[in-house]
């Protein structure tokens, strides 16, 4: 059972790049690391997932170093909007075994 | 595309009513759909993993006789809390994944359904 750990807030200014670490420590060799954005009221958007190196997308790139025991979610020039909770979630890929979503991390973007 | 409904998003009823609340793939096939449970300011709790034609997984300290999880088919999935409490009270959150290769590692969500007990 992959247990994350994350900060539970972070602060930031419109226009900056933000980087938000989880810790995975026992993560498996079948796990794949996904974060997710969740507003209030609303069901988590999935906005990457990799497994090891670097992945980028439209709006977020994620960097995992060799041992995979941590993964960076960064998300470049964040806007007002970007205020939300993001969860770093670790889990097999045929989640056969448990998972568990950590606490995530409020980011608040202010102007 | 992988696009999660639930229907309905927001419920009013009574103690000791039931309420179903219903988990559509729109776009895809769901081979295992998820029902989780969020209180205010709280992260994610599984409640119950579902395989299309086949009973629920549910997670420990979870009543499988109050929390009723039906997955007829490959695109819906039903919770039904039954007999419901205000202590039940909470935004009910489903998600969906579809098992095709390259894809099978990603859970997609649905909105959620707000469920107030009174």
């Amino acid at each position: 059972l992959a247990k994350t750990t994350q900060p539970i807030s972070m602060d930031s200014y419109e226009g900056q790049e933000v980087n938000i670490t989880c810790s995975h420590n026992n993560i498996a060799t079948n796990d794949y690391i996904t974060w997710y954005q969740q507003f209030p009221s609303q069901g988590p958007r999935f906005i990457i997932q990799g497994y090891k190196t670097k992945v980028t997308n439209e709006v977020a790139s994620l960097f995992i170093p060799a041992d995979r025991k941590s993964s960076t979610l960064s998300l470049p020039r964040v806007s007002l909007s970007d205020t939300a909770v993001y969860y770093c979630l670790v889990a097999p890929d045929n989640y056969g075994q448990n998972f568990v979503f950590g606490p995530g991390t409020r980011l608040s973007v202010l102007p | 595309g992988a696009v999660v409904s639930q229907h309905p998003s927001w419920v009013i009823c009574k103690s000791g009513t039931s309420v179903k609340i219903e988990c559509r793939s729109l776009d895809f096939q769901a081979t295992t759909m998820f029902w989780y449970r969020q209180f205010p300011k709280q992260s994610l709790m599984l409640m119950a993993t579902s395989n299309e034609g086949s009973k629920a997984t549910y997670e420990q300290g979870v009543e499988k006789d109050k929390f009723l999880i039906n997955h007829a088919s490959l695109t819906l999935s039903t919770l039904t809390v039954t007999s419901a409490h205000p202590e039940d009270s909470s935004f009910y959150i489903c998600s969906a994944r579809s098992g095709l290769a390259g894809d099978k590692e990603t859970q997609y969500f649905g909105p959620g359904t707000r469920l107030l007990v009174l």
